[in-house]
């Protein structure tokens, strides 16, 4: 079955530094990868995916994530991080069967400190 | 930019009551979903709409729930009997499908109580 997997329940970064949120995958197949963002009190908004193609991909709000086939992780970067970007980060796997429903990891709350 | 739009953003209910959840997709997608997230967890697959029918559903998706596109704008959520355990931010998203677009769009959510 279709899985993510997200090992830290908290990153914690000061403000201008760069930031990583870990996630590591287990998939049958290719893998179509997501991350989302949720806001207190807001749903989830999509920041970007992998479907295909180049390994690192640019999403919203400066953030990119690199897709590492070898090591079955699409971890979230941002060179330098904002006090606004705190929030609850979600990856998610595209599941393969017929319809697409999203698997989410359990989440990574990102604390940025000014 | 399109949205996805969801009603109420609370909704407070006894124990055995019938809710109905409404949800308006972004106007020309054609997949609609539910997700619910328990206060603390991740985030849960309910059921996967398309053309009318459901697509898929998940163990969660007994027969208490139903799902409807009664007007070709609205997709409802319907619980006809909420246990205590039905508390949770239900997620209404939508997706427009084709080669690359795959993600979902969601909705603010609904915050289910029932006491």
């Amino acid at each position: 079955a279709q899985s993510v997997a997200q090992p830290e329940d908290q990153v914690n970064v000061a403000e201008g530094n760069p930031l990583t949120v870990k996630c590591t995958y287990s998939v049958s197949g290719n893998p179509y990868l997501f991350w989302y963002v949720q806001y207190p009190n807001r749903g989830l908004q999509f920041l970007l995916k992998y479907i295909t193609g180049d390994n690192l991909v640019k999403g919203s709000y400066g953030f990119e994530a690199e897709f590492n086939k070898s090591q079955t992780s699409f971890h979230l970067k941002k060179p330098s991080a904002l006090v606004s970007d705190s929030a609850l980060y979600f990856c998610a796997v595209r599941d393969k069967s017929n319809t697409d429903k999203l698997i989410f990891g359990t989440g990574t709350r990102l604390q940025v400190f000014p | 930019e399109p949205e996805v739009t969801q009603t109420p953003s609370h909704q407070v209910t006894q124990m055995g009551q019938e809710v109905i959840l409404r949800c308006v997709p972004i106007s020309n997608h054609l997949y609609f979903y539910w997700y619910r997230q328990i206060l603390g967890q991740k985030v849960e697959f309910l059921v996967s709409f398309y053309n009318n029918e459901i697509s898929e559903k998940s163990e969660i998706f007994d027969d208490q729930f139903s799902v409807e596109r009664p007007d070709g704008s609205n997709f409802t959520l319907k619980i006809r009997s909420t246990k205590l355990e039905d508390s949770a931010m239900y997620f209404c998203a939508s997706a427009k499908q084709g080669l690359f677009n795959y993600e979902q769009y969601f909705g603010p959510g609904t915050r289910l109580t029932v006491t």
